[in-house]
Formats: structure tokens, C-alpha cells, sequence
């Protein structure tokens, strides 16, 4: 299986700042996705980052709002911008391995809190 | 709508009872439905992943069943450990091949005590 690490795993931030996060990948993954996992909540995916091109958002999610980077194969960032206080939740990188038969696996999460 | 419902919302047992938990769905088209256990702060990690023709799995103490018939599953948890206090999620895949959406259940925050 697929061993994710995020940075950081968790921040306090200000109202109207940006937060960015980092997912490493220890291997080459055909598919990364961003989840949110608001307080309570199920998860919801926000996007696919597609390498060397634009991410593919979900419903609700816009590319201004969460811009999304992946320059290769083991390597995404997640921006959070403009933060407010309803942005305070838990944001999951996910990867999927063709070979895995299409298995999902998920970060630690970065734990995102807008004062 | 294609939604996961989970119940209980969240379970108190003594370690050592057994417990099961429910999940009813109505994703369509069904691919697959996987039992993930998400411990405090930490991100989801899967138990088991059933297709349409799969009626049972296990994996160690934990034995999921999926009956696609009235679109139900269970997970039942035997001889529980403090370890397993943590929230699990029911999370079923619509679609054909490929990387298929997930639509996640809410999940059940199970507590064992001593």
C-alpha cells in the first residue's frame, strides 16, 4: 500500500489568509484526490488533481477557492484560500493505485482551524 | 439521491463484547462497498472491500456482509480491544471500471471501555 504524508498536519489561521498543503506520495500513484471532512461530517471530495494539467472539481468546489498543483506522479498541494471560519475542517489527500485493483488510501489529514 | 446511512450514529461496548454496525445505501450503479475505520486524527484505512458477488469477508476480527438485494451491509466487530474505539465509515462506489466516485456514510464512533 501507498504511504501518504501531509504537511502540515494541522494549523490555526487567520480570517481572509491562505493555507496550502502538501502531499507526498513514498511511490508513483496513477490518481491523487483532496477530500474535506467537516466537523461531524462524511467525506466530500473536492477534486482530482490531474498531473501537469488543470484539477478536475466537484460540484460546489472552485478553482479559485481551492487551487490545486500536482506537478508529478507522487506530489500535490491543496490551497485553501480566503479562509473563513466555515473553512475549519479536515483536509484528506487520497491516491489510487491502478494496480491495487483501484485501491483508495488516505492521508493523515491536515486539521485546518479559521479564527 | 445517492446516499450511505450508517446507524448507530456512535456505540459504547465493554471491551471484549462483540458489535455490529449497519449500513444501508442507495448508490446506483453499485460497484463495490469497502468498510474503512478512521481512528481520532487520522485518515481513513480500509478493512474490507466487497463487489456485487461477494456476500462475506473478514479480516481478522472484523466480518463485513453485504447483501445487494436490499442494499444493506454490516460490520461485526468480535472480541473488541480498546484499539478498536474509532469511527467507521461505509463508503460505496458508483460506477463501471476505473476509478469509480465514493459516496461515504457519515460513519459510527465506536467506544470500547474497559
Amino acid at each position: 500500500s501507498a504511504v501518504i504524508s501531509q504537511k502540515p498536519s494541522r494549523d490555526i489561521c487567520q480570517r481572509g489568509t491562505s493555507l496550502t498543503i502538501q502531499c507526498q506520495v513514498d511511490s508513483q500513484v496513477t490518481m491523487m484526490f483532496w477530500y474535506r471532512q467537516q466537523p461531524g461530517q462524511s467525506l466530500t471530495l473536492i477534486a482530482t488533481a490531474n498531473q501537469g494539467s488543470e484539477a478536475t472539481y466537484e460540484s460546489g468546489f472552485v478553482i479559485d477557492k481551492f487551487p490545486i498543483s500536482r506537478p508529478n506522479l507522487t506530489f500535490s498541494t491543496l490551497t485553501v484560500s480566503n479562509l473563513s471560519p466555515e473553512d475549519s475542517s479536515i483536509y484528506l489527500c487520497s491516491v489510487g493505485d491502478r494496480v491495487a485493483n483501484y485501491e483508495q488510501y488516505f492521508g493523515p489529514g491536515t486539521r485546518l482551524t479559521v479564527t | 439521491k445517492n446516499q450511505v446511512e450508517q446507524s448507530p450514529q456512535s456505540l459504547i461496548i465493554l471491551e471484549g463484547k462483540n458489535c455490529t454496525l449497519q449500513c444501508n445505501y442507495t448508490v446506483s450503479p453499485f460497484s463495490n462497498l469497502r468498510w474503512y475505520k478512521q481512528d481520532t486524527g487520522r485518515g481513513p484505512v480500509s478493512l474490507t472491500i466487497m463487489t456485487f458477488s461477494e456476500n462475506t469477508k473478514s479480516n481478522g476480527r472484523y466480518t463485513a456482509t453485504l447483501d445487494a438485494d436490499t442494499k444493506q451491509s454490516s460490520l461485526h466487530i468480535t472480541a473488541s480491544q480498546l484499539s478498536d474505539s474509532a469511527s467507521y465509515i461505509c463508503v460505496v462506489s458508483q460506477g463501471g471500471t476505473g476509478f469509480q466516485k465514493l459516496v461515504f456514510g457519515t460513519g459510527t464512533r465506536l467506544l470500547v471501555s474497559p
